[in-house]
């Protein structure tokens, strides 16, 4: 199974500041067809996962454009511009090249 | 207005079954591939089955393999997730979501929580 790790898993930011989110993965998410099915999610306290980025750099419709993904092969980065105060929750980065789909530990952010 | 309304979850002695079903509204169910992940207490969510648009063809995270079936009825718009010799490990909060490829998960239940 491909394996992802995400750094750092606590990241206090202060309110509009810049915040970075790294997600490593054990192999090469780059399908055979040419396309890296990397997704980044964010999960607000006491609500379900949201998907923010897909295939990448992809933002979802709704996503402020505070909210980039970049990366390529097996490190990737979320970047939020300037931290809101409704950015608070936990982040999560998916690999959907390879079965079993598998996501990273997560990472926490939080105002300081 | 999109939905997808998760129920079933509840509480179940290890080696127990249980049987989820998921609800979808406001969008064409037959056109997605389908999916079931957890989430356990303080973990990350973990992908757990997937099913094609017709149900032919379904996929399992090897900890549920033989034990969990998921399964489809287009015509009730409806996903299932039937779960049998459940183990404490399978304590979780169980999602739906819809999966328009490659683990993109762009719609996602409230969830429902099974406690073994």
């Amino acid at each position: 199974d491909i394996v992802m790790t995400q750094s750092p898993l606590f990241l206090p930011v202060t309110l509009g500041q810049p915040a970075s989110i790294s997600c490593r993965s054990s192999q090469s998410l780059v399908h055979t067809n040419g396309n890296t099915y990397l997704h980044w999610f964010q999960q607000r306290p006491g609500q379900s996962p949201r998907r923010l980025i897909y295939k990448v750099s992809n933002r979802d419709s709704g996503v402020p454009d505070r909210f980039s993904g970049s990366g390529s092969g097996t490190e990737f980065t979320l970047e939020i511009s300037r931290v809101e105060a409704e950015d608070i929750g936990v982040y999560y980065c998916m690999q959907g090249t390879l079965r079993p789909h598998t996501f990273g530990q997560g990472t926490k952010l939080d105002i300081k | 207005e999109v939905q997808l309304v998760e129920s079933g979850g509840g509480l179940v002695q290890s080696g127990g079954s249980l049987g989820l079903s998921c609800g979808a509204f406001g969008f064409r169910f037959n056109y997605y591939w389908m999916s079931w992940v957890r989430q356990a207490p303080g973990k990350g969510p973990e992908w757990v089955a997937n099913i094609n648009r017709d149900g032919s063809e379904k996929y399992y995270v090897d900890s549920v393999k033989g034990r969990f079936t998921i399964s489809r009825d287009n015509a009730k718009n409806s996903l299932y997730l039937q779960m049998n010799s459940l183990r404490a490990e399978d304590t979780a909060v169980y999602y739906c979501a819809t999966d328009p490829g490659w683990g993109a998960y762009d719609r996602w239940g409230q969830g429902t929580v099974v406690t073994v």
